[in-house]
């Protein structure tokens, strides 16, 4: 089945404590992508990757890393997490070069104390 | 920046009736145009998307949007809701560097029975 998952699923952490959020797709997409989803603003890119080793800034950044050492894993780095990261973080794969149909992941739910 | 406007945040309906939620963005250029549904608890979906010709677009469930370039608007429609609609509605741009994408705040649709 063609999916992009994501790991965890719901994260509770604290303050400072470097955490990483996972994505994979099975779909071999070139472009993956993450967002966050906070309440009244809808969905924030935050960063997005064309292909391996490339990526590239979206609209909100600060705060988070990402990689892209292989095509189908997207990770999210948060080194030093704070409160106000606090939200719904969507990870999200197209395919079909700059009209394919983004497919999203489930959502990781993080709280950060 | 763009920016992708949804005026209707929260929409009550009863069965039957008719639905349009606006959808207007900032962009002059060439763009894509999408609408998602989340249903509650669940990850984004794709209800329809605009890349060239035909102006009226049908998607999945019997969701309909115009694309009225001169309005710089996308706006959704249904001719006869059913209470399995409940759910949040996101319209999303493409625009420029067709790998960033842009969201409105989302509408919020409940459907009585």
């Amino acid at each position: 089945e063609a999916q992009v998952t994501q790991n965890p699923r719901y994260l509770i952490t604290v303050t400072g404590k470097k955490l990483t959020v996972t994505c994979s797709q099975n779909m071999n997409h070139e472009y993956m992508s993450w967002y966050r989803q906070d309440p009244g603003l809808g969905l924030r890119q935050i960063y997005y990757s064309m292909n391996v080793e490339v990526t590239d800034k979206g609209d909100v950044p600060e705060g988070y890393k990402v990689s892209r050492k292989e095509k189908r894993n997207f990770p999210l780095i948060l080194e030093s997490p704070s409160p106000n990261q606090t939200s719904l973080y969507f990870c999200a794969s197209r395919g079909q070069g700059l009209i394919g149909t983004q497919y999203f992941g489930p959502g990781t739910r993080l709280t950060v104390l | 920046a763009q920016s992708v406007s949804q005026h209707n945040h929260h929409v009550i309906l009863s069965e039957a009736a008719s639905l349009e939620l606006g959808c207007n963005y900032s962009y002059g250029g060439t763009v894509n145009l999408f609408w998602y549904v989340q249903y509650p608890g669940q990850h984004l979906q794709l209800l329809l998307k605009y890349f060239s010709g035909d102006p009226l677009v049908k998607g999945i469930k019997g969701f309909e949007a115009e694309f009225i370039k001169s309005k710089f608007s996308f706006n959704l429609r249904k001719p006869s809701v059913q209470w399995s609609d409940t759910a949040e509605y996101f319209c999303a741009v493409n625009a420029g560097n067709f790998n960033k994408f842009y969201f409105g705040s989302g509408t919020k649709l409940n459907v009585k029975p």
